[in-house]
């Protein structure tokens, strides 16, 4: 079944402990990305990257980094929580970076940040 | 990315078609209509796009207007899972516009036994 697979789905933490959340897809989707969704704000860009070894940051990157070593894989990292980064987090992969092809989302992460 | 006008909300009988409106008046002619929809907290999901002509798939049919001005989602026969918030989206199929899909309020759908 193709699928985008994040974990963990929930997670609370302290300000200031590194974390990871993975993101997995088995559909050889060269584009993925991260978004954070809070009430009154929709869904925001946060890095997305073209392919392996490609990536660039969105419209909300500050506090985020990405790394995107394997094809299949996108992690998104915390280095340094704060409790502004309280959200529900997507990650998201597409055929490609040309704007033509249907978005598959990950159930989503639900962090936060105390 | 052209703008969308959605309402902000709308009830469906089950069992029932549910006709999603949606306005985008300033659409470019390169631009495309996608339609996603969100359930309670969960990944959005994509449903259909089209660019001029109608499109139906597995879960739903697609109406644009000859001008493009404005689109239809069509939910034959709305059943009680398919309450969620529904997401109209224009955007162009370009290198250049990238992937990042920008959500506006979207349309609340209640569908209701």
């Amino acid at each position: 079944e193709a699928q985008v697979t994040q974990n963990p789905r929930y997670l609370i933490t302290v300000t200031g402990k590194k974390l990871t959340v993975t993101c997995s897809q088995n559909m050889n989707h060269e584009y993925m990305s991260w978004y954070r969704q809070d009430p009154g704000l929709g869904l925001r860009q946060i890095y997305y990257s073209m392919n392996v070894e490609v990536t660039d940051k969105g419209d909300v990157p500050e506090g985020y980094k990405v790394s995107r070593k394997e094809k299949r894989n996108f992690p998104l990292i915390l280095e340094s929580p704060s409790p502004n980064q309280t959200s529900l987090y997507f990650c998201a992969s597409s055929l490609d970076g040309r704007g033509n092809t249907e978005a598959f989302f990950g159930q989503g992460t639900r962090l936060t940040v105390v | 990315d052209a703008k969308t006008t959605q309402p902000p909300s709308m009830d469906c009988a089950e069992g029932r078609a549910a006709n999603l409106p949606c306005n985008h008046s300033t659409i470019s002619g390169n631009e495309y209509v996608y339609w996603y929809r969100q359930i309670h907290s969960q990944g959005p999901q994509y449903i259909i796009h089209g660019l001029k002509n109608n499109e139906t798939n597995e879960m739903a049919s697609l109406i644009i207007t000859e001008d493009r001005k404005s689109s239809t989602l069509i939910l034959p026969h709305a059943t009680l899972r398919d309450t969620a918030v529904y997401y109209c989206i224009v955007r162009a199929h370009s290198p250049a516009a990238g992937n990042k899909l920008t959500f506006g309020g979207g349309t609340r759908v209640l569908v209701k036994p």
